[in-house]
């Protein structure tokens, strides 16, 4: 049994559409994670957060846009996407943004999204 | 700047066989290591971890030891079973580049009864 959850699982989208990822975390944890997973690449870190404040972003379009309301839930917000973000968008989140040897990063199942 | 590689798959293998998953890593400092599965359907999980050079990591019967000289962290297990079949995900976090994990592409491991 995860404490992350993530909603929808599956979710397809044309270019022009807005749609929001919601992730949530049952652990008391404080900092959650964005990651993108494409097939044939390495995960990659999109957006970090710690106590509700953007502490990392790797680079992202800005056609990807997070929230955090509060420490418990993290959204991703997507508009005018492209067929080539079309990927699995996993959510984790640790005790503490810190070393990772000592903040083990706990993941949900993961929303795929089909871009088309 | 750090990277992980590891080897491709899919690996398929018999029940009872022994494994090994190659991850050899590229890094600045002096990282930590890491080994997360990811069973179908859901997301990864932390297997094992190794903080420092010579540092064995085990759980759930497979193993991996960090090996600077080598730069090397391989997955070992002595006998895999079906419930096995997953990706294998190598990972470094390195202090030089902040907090984040960085992952290797990951391996496809198939276990037939």
């Amino acid at each position: 049994e995860t404490g992350v959850t993530q909603t929808p699982r599956h979710l397809v989208m044309g270019m022009t559409n807005k749609k929001s990822l919601k992730c949530e975390q049952h652990l008391g944890h404080n900092a959650m994670y964005w990651y993108k997973q494409s097939a044939k690449k390495p995960l990659e870190l999109m957006f970090v957060y710690n106590f509700k404040e953007q502490t990392e972003n790797n680079s992202v379009p800005s056609r990807f846009s997070p929230e955090c309301p509060n420490s418990s839930h993290l959204f991703l917000h997507l508009h005018t996407l492209q067929p080539e973000d079309s990927a699995l968008y996993l959510c984790a989140s640790s005790q503490d943004w810190g070393p990772s040897s000592y903040n083990e990063q706990f993941f949900g199942p993961g929303t795929r999204l089909t871009v088309l | 700047g750090d990277s992980v590689t590891q080897m491709e798959g899919p690996v398929t293998l018999s029940e009872e066989a022994f494994l090994t998953i190659n991850c050899t890593y590229t890094a600045t400092g002096y990282p930590s290591l890491f080994w997360y599965v990811q069973y179908p359907g859901e997301g990864l999980q932390l297997l094992l971890k190794a903080t420092k050079a010579d540092d064995k990591g085990s759980n759930k019967g497979f193993e991996a030891t960090y090996r600077k000289e080598t730069t090397s962290f391989h997955l070992e297990k002595g006998s895999v079973q079906v419930s096995d079949s997953a990706v294998y995900f190598c990972a470094l976090s390195d202090h030089s580049s902040g907090y984040a994990l960085n992952f290797g592409k990951g391996t496809s491991l198939l276990v037939t009864p």
